[in-house]
């Protein structure tokens, strides 16, 4: 069975500094993708990362993937208060597309 | 271009009672899933589609919980009969994922959820 492990579960930090939450898996799996989640809200798609070795930046978030490791890495460069959310990694371990195993969440906050 | 549509968004119901929820995917999108999220997890997979096929529903309680998606376009969550451990959101998502020569991703687009509350 396909385990996803975050951490650390809960982040405070404050604006201005740098953090990364890192995603572990348990088996093999080429697919990783991370999700944001404002309170209330749905998941918002942030990286789609589908090699060994791809990384992704958006703005103050960049991810990567290291398949052999089973490691997935999201850092946060320089945090503002609009980054506060919940951060989600999740896994497709199947043949099948879109069935992901999410990990447990990763509440992020930001302040002053 | 709208998003996954979903409704209701909330629903208070007692134990023992039914619910269904709705689902419109994003246009052209063939592929569907139900997720449910309980508070303070990830979401978990109940059941994907392809078209008005069931690819997946290994983790749907089936007891309970039962999924169509007629012409291959909306679908329908229903729970009957509901138990505490049902409150939870349930999210729908689709992909383009299984359309021939579509683009191979795997990326979900989420709906806002249905949030259920079980007395």
């Amino acid at each position: 069975e396909l385990k996803v492990e975050q951490n650390p579960l809960f982040l405070s930090m404050q604006e201005g500094k740098n953090y990364t939450i890192y995603c572990n898996y348990s088996t093999t799996s080429d697919r990783l993708y991370w999700y944001r989640q404002d309170p209330g809200k749905s998941l918002e798609s942030l990286f789609v990362l589908l090699s060994n070795g791809a990384v992704k930046q958006e703005g103050r978030l960049m991810a990567s993937l290291d398949t052999k490791a089973r490691l997935s890495t999201l850092h946060i460069t320089a945090a503002v208060h609009d980054l506060s959310a919940t951060y989600f990694c999740a896994v497709n371990g199947g043949t099948s597309y879109g069935k992901l195993t999410f990990g447990q969440g990763t509440i992020l906050t930001v302040h002053p | 271009e709208a998003g996954v549509a979903q409704s209701p968004r909330y629903k208070i119901i007692e134990k023992r009672q039914s619910v269904a929820f709705w689902c419109n995917p994003i246009s052209g999108h063939a592929t569907l899933y139900w997720y449910q999220q309980i508070l303070g997890q990830g979401p978990k997979l109940l059941i994907q589609f392809q078209n008005n096929g069931v690819v997946d529903d290994s983790q749907l309680p089936k007891d309970r919980f039962s999924a169509e998606r007629l012409k291959g376009v909306d679908s329908t969550l229903k729970i009957q009969p509901a138990k505490l451990e049902d409150s939870a959101v349930y999210l729908c998502a689709s992909s383009l994922d299984g359309l021939a020569g579509g683009p191979r991703t795997g990326e979900l687009f989420f709906g806002e959820g249905s949030r259920l509350t079980v007395l």
